[in-house]
Parts: structure tokens; C-alpha cells; sequence
């Protein structure tokens, strides 16, 4: 079954309010990448973690790795309708490359 | 330089047609993956090739099989296609089976009636 799962699976917020997404894997994870994937479109890297408790940020974005490494969070300040789309986190077992369920953002003007 | 290509774009299967869906890469990378996404579910991976002349299963792989042709080429076939494998598959590649990021092809979405 899935081993990377996230919450919340959808996620509407008003222009300007914050958004949090959540990823926890039942393994530990040698790292965790964040992806967003526009309506229509496809996955495309944001970013990667790799230390225990890591926090990077990407201008309203602040990604952290818990740390275990099982679990990490992404975090949007005063959302824009531009960062519509879902959210996967995705982490690596060995030569697995395993994807979260998403988490689905719509911004309402 | 096209990066990740998939084809077809779109297909539409009868139930038992057979199909391979196409995925070639100009990135000279080692690892390629086979992903389904469907409403709810996420990526869930069918097949993944670490390097060239190897394959592996991952979560979901009945009902399909794959070919690392060569290192640019890694194939999707559908022997006998059924209903529930109508989704949107995804093509990916990474420079190898470590610690960077993966390359997404276009997608194909797949229905079989």
C-alpha cells in the first residue's frame, strides 16, 4: 500500500490566508522532495531535504524535515491564486521513488 | 533538447487491446519510472528501471510489463487492457537512484471502455 501519505487531500483557502500541507512515511526516509503539479500538467520539483530537522525556505514556502525523517511539512504564507495546484511530497526506499497522495490547493480571489 | 518524452498524448483502448506507451529521455540519466496518478490516489509507481538492463516491480505493477530498451528508452505495455486501468501515466527520470530530483514527462492519458 501507500507508504508516504499526506493531509489534507483537498484545500480551500481565501487569497492571502496561509496553506500547510503535511507528509508522513511509515519508513524512514534517506530524504523527502516536494513537488507541484499544476491543473493539466505534471509533477515538477520545488525542492529537496535531506538532514534530520532541516528547514529550507523559497519565498512564501518553508519546507521542513521532522526529525526522524519520517515525516515533513510544506507552508504557504498569504497564498496567491498562482500556487493553485497539488502539492506531493515524495521520499526514496532504496531505488523506490515513492510519491504522497497530494494535497489539492485551490485559492479563491 | 526535449528533456522527457512520452507518447502518445491520449489514447482510447477497448477492454483487452493491448498498447505500449512510449517514454524516451535525452538526459542521459540512469533511472526511469513508471507512475499511474488517479483522483485521490497520488503517483503510485508501476515499474522502475534503476539502470539500464535492470526492472523492478514497485506498488502497483499487474496487468503491465516494461522494456529498458536501451538507456534513453523505457517502455509501458498493457497486454490486455482493462477498465481500471484507465488513468494518467507518467513517465520520470533521475540522473541516478539517489538524492536528486526527478524529470517528468508530459503524460498519457489512458481510457479503456
Amino acid at each position: 500500500g501507500q507508504q508516504v501519505m499526506q493531509i489534507p487531500q483537498y484545500q480551500h483557502v481565501q487569497e492571502g490566508e496561509d496553506f500547510t500541507t503535511y507528509c508522513n512515511s511509515s519508513t524512514t526516509l534517506s530524504n523527502i522532495q516536494w513537488y507541484k503539479q499544476r491543473p493539466g500538467g505534471h509533477p515538477v520539483f520545488l525542492i529537496q531535504l535531506v538532514k534530520s530537522g532541516e528547514v529550507k525556505k523559497q519565498k512564501r514556502l518553508t519546507f521542513q524535515f521532522g526529525e526522524a525523517k519520517k515525516n515533513s511539512s510544506l507552508h504557504i504564507t498569504a497564498t496567491q491564486t498562482t500556487d493553485v495546484g497539488t502539492y506531493f511530497c515524495a521520499g526514496r526506499t532504496g531505488n523506490q521513488f515513492y510519491f504522497g497522495t497530494g494535497t489539492s490547493l485551490t485559492v479563491i480571489p | 533538447n526535449a528533456g522527457v518524452t512520452q507518447t502518445p498524448k491520449f489514447q482510447v483502448l477497448k477492454t483487452g487491446q493491448s498498447m505500449t506507451l512510449q517514454c524516451a529521455q535525452d538526459m542521459n540519466h540512469n533511472s526511469m519510472y513508471w507512475y499511474r496518478q488517479d483522483p485521490g490516489m497520488g503517483l503510485r509507481l508501476i515499474y522502475y528501471s534503476a539502470s539500464e538492463g535492470t526492472t523492478d516491480k514497485g506498488e502497483v505493477p499487474n496487468g503491465y510489463n516494461v522494456s529498458r530498451l536501451n538507456k534513453r528508452e523505457f517502455s509501458l505495455r498493457l497486454e490486455s487492457a482493462a477498465p481500471s486501468q484507465t488513468s494518467v501515466y507518467f513517465c520520470a527520470t533521475i540522473p541516478q537512484a539517489g538524492y536528486t530530483e526527478a524529470f517528468f514527462g508530459q503524460g498519457t492519458r489512458l481510457t479503456v471502455v
